[in-house]
């Protein structure tokens, strides 16, 4: 069982929009920066957004995300069947003195 | 461009021991602390362990303590990951992963990854 709760699951057609929650505690993301990786199937993952909000060189601005208290979300707008991926949403947990992640939510175009 | 190549991963039984190797270049090797992530075949991530930039300080999963060491070698661009005792449940890719810089505290993501070793415990 993982420290960050997302759900296993999210679906949409292709141009909408879907938003993935990241659900934690005080000590995980309540207190640091949360960070969303794409894992697209057979690769490694790869990091999408961190520091709750940034967005590294090359990401595109369909992928936004936000942190409020001790939850996390990441949106994807103008979906795309490139999109279908497992997201997983990661920070540091300052009880357990390690690095956490969430389950992940396998994104599915329809 | 940044590159992490793993490599030692293979079929050990178990108790058995094996030492995985990460290659890194295309950047300054010693700005960063450094990482290994584990995924189980069809699982999520699971974090396994990170070293500093000087190796002073080393974190490790609960699961995992007492049985893997991280180390790096600063000259040679490369950390490894020393597992003993291994166990079914340590069956999972293992990825070498670029952990945050080494003056800025706060950040918490892995900004680059490797390709991943494929560690099997099996008899």
């Amino acid at each position: 069982q993982s420290v960050l709760t997302q759900p296993p699951s999210v679906s949409a057609a292709p141009g909408q929009r879907v938003t993935l929650s990241c659900s934690g505690s005080s000590s995980s993301i309540g207190n640091n920066y949360v960070a969303w990786y794409q894992q697209l199937p057979g690769t490694a993952p790869k990091l999408l957004i961190y520091d709750n909000t940034k967005r590294p060189s090359g990401i595109p601005d369909r992928f936004s995300a936000s942190k409020s208290g001790t939850s996390a979300t990441l949106d994807i707008t103008g979906l795309q069947t490139g999109d279908e991926a497992d997201y997983y949403c990661g920070t540091w947990d300052s009880s357990l003195l390690g690095r956490v992640f969430g389950g992940g939510t396998k994104v599915t175009v329809l | 461009e940044v590159q992490l190549v793993e490599s030692g991963g293979g079929l050990v039984q178990p108790g058995g021991s094996l030492r995985l190797s990460c290659a890194a270049s295309g950047f300054t090797f010693t700005n960063y602390w450094m990482a290994w992530v584990r995924q189980a075949p069809g699982k999520g991530l699971e974090w396994v362990a990170d070293i500093k930039e000087d190796g002073g300080q080393k974190y490790y999963l609960d699961s995992v303590k007492g049985r893997f060491t991280i180390s790096r070698d600063n000259a040679k661009n490369s950390i490894y990951l020393q597992m003993n005792g291994l166990r079914a449940e340590d069956t999972a890719v293992y990825y070498c992963a670029r952990d945050r810089p080494a003056d800025i505290e706060s950040a918490t993501h892995f900004g680059y990854w490797g390709q991943g070793t494929l560690v099997t415990v099996s008899s």
